[in-house]
C-alpha cells in the first residue's frame, strides 16, 4: 500500500481481555517499530523489528506485551490481561533500512481504550 | 479526533510570521535527528531530518539547526500558515547498534489567520 496501515483504528476492550493490534508496513521496508502515545505525550518506544526478528524489545513495559513479525512484513502487537493503564494510541512505523538512518513513516495509530 | 496537544508547551503565531520551535535532546551520542508534525488524530508525519555531521539543513519553508555543543535542535518554519498548526516533535537516534528513535515532549503550534 501507499503508507503504513494499522487496524483497527479504534479498539474498546474490557479490563482483563486480550487484544491484538495489526500493522501493515510499507512494502519492502525491513525495519518496523511499535510506539505507544499517551495523551499529551510524545510517542514512547516499545519494540523494533529488523526483518522477522525483534532487534530491540527493551521498551515493552512488562510480559503482558508481545509482538511478532513472522514473515518480515505484517506485525501484530499482542496485549494480554489488559489494564486501564494500557489505554493509549499505539503507533506503528516502518523504514527502508535502519542502518542508513532513513526516516520512519508512521501509521495513523490504533486508539486502545480499556474500560 | 482526540487532541494530542493537551499539557504541551504552546507557540501561538500569526499567519505569515516565522516560527521557531526548540528541542533539547538527551543523548550526546545521538547521530540522527528528525522533526515530526502530528495533527490531531493522525500519526506523526516526517518534516525534515539532519545528521550529526551537519549543523543546518533546509527544506521547503523549513530549516533545522543542530547545536551539538548544547544538545539543542530547532525547527524554523517560514511564512507560517494555518495548516502548519499541529504538535511538533523532535526525535533522536543513538549511534549504537539498533538504536531507535526517542521522541521529545512536543510543542503545539497554533497559527491564527
Amino acid at each position: 500500500g501507499a503508507g503504513v496501515s494499522q487496524t483497527p483504528s479504534n479498539k474498546v476492550t474490557e479490563k482483563g481481555k486480550y487484544v491484538e493490534l495489526r500493522c501493515d508496513p510499507i512494502s519492502g521496508h525491513t525495519a518496523l517499530y511499535w510506539y505507544r502515545q499517551s495523551l499529551g505525550q510524545g510517542p514512547e518506544f516499545l519494540i523494533y523489528f529488523q526483518g522477522t526478528g525483534a532487534a530491540d524489545d527493551s521498551g515493552l513495559p512488562n510480559d503482558r506485551f508481545f509482538a511478532v513479525r513472522p514473515e518480515g512484513s505484517v506485525s501484530t502487537l499482542k496485549i494480554q490481561r489488559t489494564e486501564r493503564g494500557d489505554s493509549a494510541v499505539y503507533l506503528c512505523a516502518s523504514s527502508p533500512d535502519r542502518i542508513l538512518g532513513t526516516e520512519a513513516f508512521f501509521g495513523q495509530g490504533t486508539r486502545l481504550t480499556v474500560v | 479526533g482526540e487532541s494530542v496537544g493537551l499539557h504541551l508547551p504552546t507557540l501561538s503565531v500569526q499567519e505569515g510570521d516565522n516560527s521557531i520551535i526548540n528541542c533539547a535532546y538527551s543523548n550526546s551520542a545521538s547521530d540522527y535527528f528528525i522533526w515530526y508534525k502530528q495533527e490531531s488524530g493522525k500519526g506523526p508525519q516526517f518534516i525534515i531530518d539532519i545528521r550529526s555531521n551537519m549543523d543546518k539543513r533546509q527544506g521547503q519553508r523549513v530549516t533545522v539547526l543542530l547545536n551539538k555543543t548544547v544538545k539543542h535542535l530547532s525547527l524554523q518554519i517560514a511564512a507560517t500558515q494555518p495548516g502548519d498548526s499541529a504538535v511538533y516533535f523532535c526525535a533522536e537516534r543513538g549511534n549504537s547498534g539498533y538504536s531507535t528513535l526517542t521522541f521529545g515532549k512536543g510543542t503545539m503550534l497554533l497559527v491564527s489567520p
